[in-house]
């Protein structure tokens, strides 16, 4: 257990639908990052925050995806009118200070039916 | 652009034997690399890295790591291989201490007793 929790573990939803999820940072990391990881590939970026400020977001980011952390602490990550290929694991990582090693949560894995 | 190559999808090993996975990595300027260990449905679980100094890092579970600039390289390897090593294995780069990481596929190692 590396601190970083994710809430929930497992997400069925059907196409169309809205989809949150959570992610817990251990709690003196100030950077937060998201990741996606589809079967048989490693976890690509997908956004990254420092305290509450959303610094970077990728071209994966499609704008049927938000992220916030609205008080430097937790983060949600929402997707609107899921589809398909929106299926995938959902990973949160976070970290601290000069080239800080990323701790990763158990994930959210989505399924969209 | 930053990118990192396994170029193994699966190394299989005896259990007792010495086992490497290779990585290889292209960025602009001084690399941070880091491995990550994946068990199934679970997220990522930080082994070692790379930042500065000594090219030989040592880290968790008896995994070491050599830096090789000329060949680009940061290998994995350990002595002695555990079936309990069995697992999905990343190799990371990133450029600076606070950008997201930049994933191979992953490597799936198989230890047989």
């Amino acid at each position: 257990d590396t601190g970083v929790s994710q809430d929930p573990r497992h997400k069925i939803t059907k196409r169309g639908q809205n989809v949150t999820f959570r992610c817990d940072p251990i709690s003196e990391h100030n950077r937060l990052y998201w990741y996606r990881q589809t079967l048989g590939q490693g976890p690509e970026f997908l956004t990254y925050f420092q305290n509450e400020a959303q610094l970077e977001k990728s071209r994966l980011l499609s704008d049927r995806f938000s992220a916030e952390r609205p008080k430097g602490s937790f983060s949600t990550l929402e997707i609107q009118r899921t589809e398909q290929g929106d299926s995938a694991m959902y990973l949160c990582a976070t970290g601290t200070g000069r080239a800080d090693t990323q701790y990763f949560g158990p994930g959210t894995r989505l399924t969209v039916l | 652009a930053q990118s990192v190559a396994q170029p193994e999808d699966q190394v299989n090993v005896a259990e007792g034997n010495p086992l490497t996975v290779k990585c290889t990595y292209s960025v602009s300027g001084n690399p941070y690399l880091f491995w990550y260990v994946q068990y199934p449905n679970r997220g990522l679980q930080f082994l070692l890295k790379y930042i500065t100094g000594d090219n030989l890092v040592k880290g968790s579970y008896g995994f070491e790591a050599e830096f090789n600039k000329s060949q680009t390289s940061f290998h994995l390897k350990k002595p002695s291989a555990l079936v309990s090593d069995s697992a999905l294995y990343f190799c990371a780069v990133r450029v600076t201490g606070n950008t997201p990481l930049v994933f191979g596929k992953g490597t799936r190692l198989s230890v047989i007793a």
